[in-house]
């Protein structure tokens, strides 16, 4: 079955801990994106990556890290410095060329901070 | 102003009626525009993309462009129970590759 998988699927972390989400897909896609999505919001970019080993900030990337070692993979951390960091987090992909703006999503992973 | 703005509803049609969503956006080079389905708790699935002004169908759905005005629409024909979900409009961002504004969405209830 070719997608994108998140994992876990609920998450909870205590006060000043770094927690990592995972994203994969088979997709063989070339750019993958984080979003955050908070109730009655829509999403909001965290973090992009067009290839692997390169990344960029999206519009809210403070209190995030990520990383693209693989071209199937892109983990983010929810580090302490996140602030307020409960929230749904969706992961997604595009393919290249035709189609290429065209985003795919993951099923989520919803953070809750204890 | 927000870059792609939607009314937040929630909408309610009786179920057979149109549902009509709105979408406008503010970079007037947009290309690439997005409808997406979520229903509550779960992610977010594409429905239509639309690149063209004028109507484009698909089944029970069409999505309507108009660059000149700046928006974007879906129409819902024959609306089901099932369709009650929140609708997201997406915009592309111009010369930033793949990358999409979301407005907040739309909550659409069909009754039975």
């Amino acid at each position: 079955d070719g997608g994108i998988t998140q994992s876990p699927k609920y998450l909870f972390r205590k006060e000043g801990q770094n927690v990592t989400l995972s994203c994969e897909q088979n997709l063989n896609h070339d750019a993958m994106y984080w979003y955050r999505q908070d109730p009655g919001q829509g999403l909001r970019l965290i973090y992009y990556s067009q290839i692997v080993n390169d990344f960029q900030k999206g519009d809210i990337a403070e209190g995030y890290s990520v990383s693209r070692e693989k071209k199937e993979s892109f983990p983010l951390t929810v580090t302490s410095a996140q602030k307020n960091p409960t929230a749904f987090y969706l992961c997604a992909s595009t393919p290249s060329g035709a189609g290429a703006d065209t985003q795919y999503f993951g099923p989520g992973t919803r953070l809750t901070v204890l | 102003q927000k870059e792609v703005e939607q009314n937040s509803g929630p909408l309610s049609v009786p179920e057979g009626a149109i549902a009509s969503l709105n979408c406008t956006y503010s970079d007037r080079g947009s290309q690439s525009f997005f409808w997406y389905r979520q229903y509550s708790g779960k992610s977010p699935e594409l429905i239509m993309s639309i690149y063209s002004n004028g109507d484009k169908e698909d089944g029970r759905f069409t999505a309507q462009l108009n660059k000149a005005s700046q928006y974007v629409s879906l129409l819902i024909r024959d609306s089901q129970p099932s369709d009650s979900a929140t609708y997201l409009c997406a915009v592309n961002r111009l010369n930033q590759g793949g990358k999409l504004i979301f407005g907040q969405g739309t909550e659409l209830s069909v009754k039975p």
